[in-house]
């Protein structure tokens, strides 16, 4: 089974800071996704990475994707309170079944 | 709003019992995923229909059944519930099969099983 491990779970910061969540995944896979949930609420698709060496950004996050190093990172710049949030990450993989896995999300704070 | 709608919104409900989660999805949306949210198993993916047909089956326990009718609306059936159902249910929908776009979740079902 693939695993999917996120760090740090708990994440603290200053507004204005920058920091990033980091994904690791046990095995080869073929998409990579981030999403971000808010309390008590449903999931927010926000980036889907296909292949090694994508980025994509959309206003202060950047995710990117090393398929050698089965590594993603999602990069928070200059933090604001709105981004205040649970962050998962999920691999998926293509074959006798599409399989699709989760990370253990990332609790953001971000602190005025 | 997504655009994907999940009925209800809550259910509570007793050991042993069966139960229907409903999904609509996205205008033009053909696959329809369901997940499951407690706190001790974290996101699953339990299982996924494209256009009427199973796509994939995730950590979907043989007490559980889905389809996906027609008219592309989906149902969860949950049966024989334990205490250990109890959970958020989410269901998303894509445009493709692949997950190659981008999903777009519902609200969610709340399940207390007690």
């Amino acid at each position: 089974e693939l695993k999917v491990e996120q760090n740090p779970l708990f994440l603290s910061m200053q507004e204005g800071k920058n920091y990033t969540i980091y994904c690791n995944y046990s095995t080869t896979s073929d998409r990579l996704y981030w999403y971000r949930q808010d309390p008590g609420k449903s999931l927010e698709s926000l980036f889907v990475l296909l292949s090694n060496g994508a980025v994509k950004q959309e206003g202060r996050l950047m995710a990117s994707l090393d398929t050698k190093a089965r590594l993603s990172t999602l990069h928070i710049t200059a933090a604001v309170h709105d981004l205040s949030a649970t962050y998962f990450c999920a691999v998926a993989r293509f074959g006798t079944g599409n399989q699709f896995y989760f990370g253990t999300g990332t609790s953001l704070t971000v602190i005025p | 709003d997504s655009g994907v709608t999940q009925t209800p919104k809550h259910l509570i409900t007793a050991t042993g019992q069966r139960v229907t989660l409903r999904c609509s999805p996205r205008s033009g949306d053909l696959s329809v995923y369901w997940y499951q949210q407690s706190l001790d198993q974290g996101l699953q993916f339990l299982i996924q229909y494209y256009n009427g047909e199973e796509r994939a089956k995730g950590n979907i326990l043989e007490r559980f059944s889905a389809q996906q009718f027609p008219d592309l609306h989906s149902e969860l059936n949950l049966s024989s519930l334990e205490l250990g159902d109890s959970a958020l249910y989410f269901c998303a929908s894509s445009e493709g099969d692949l997950y190659q776009e981008t999903q777009y979740f519902g609200p969610g079902t709340r399940l207390l099983v007690l």
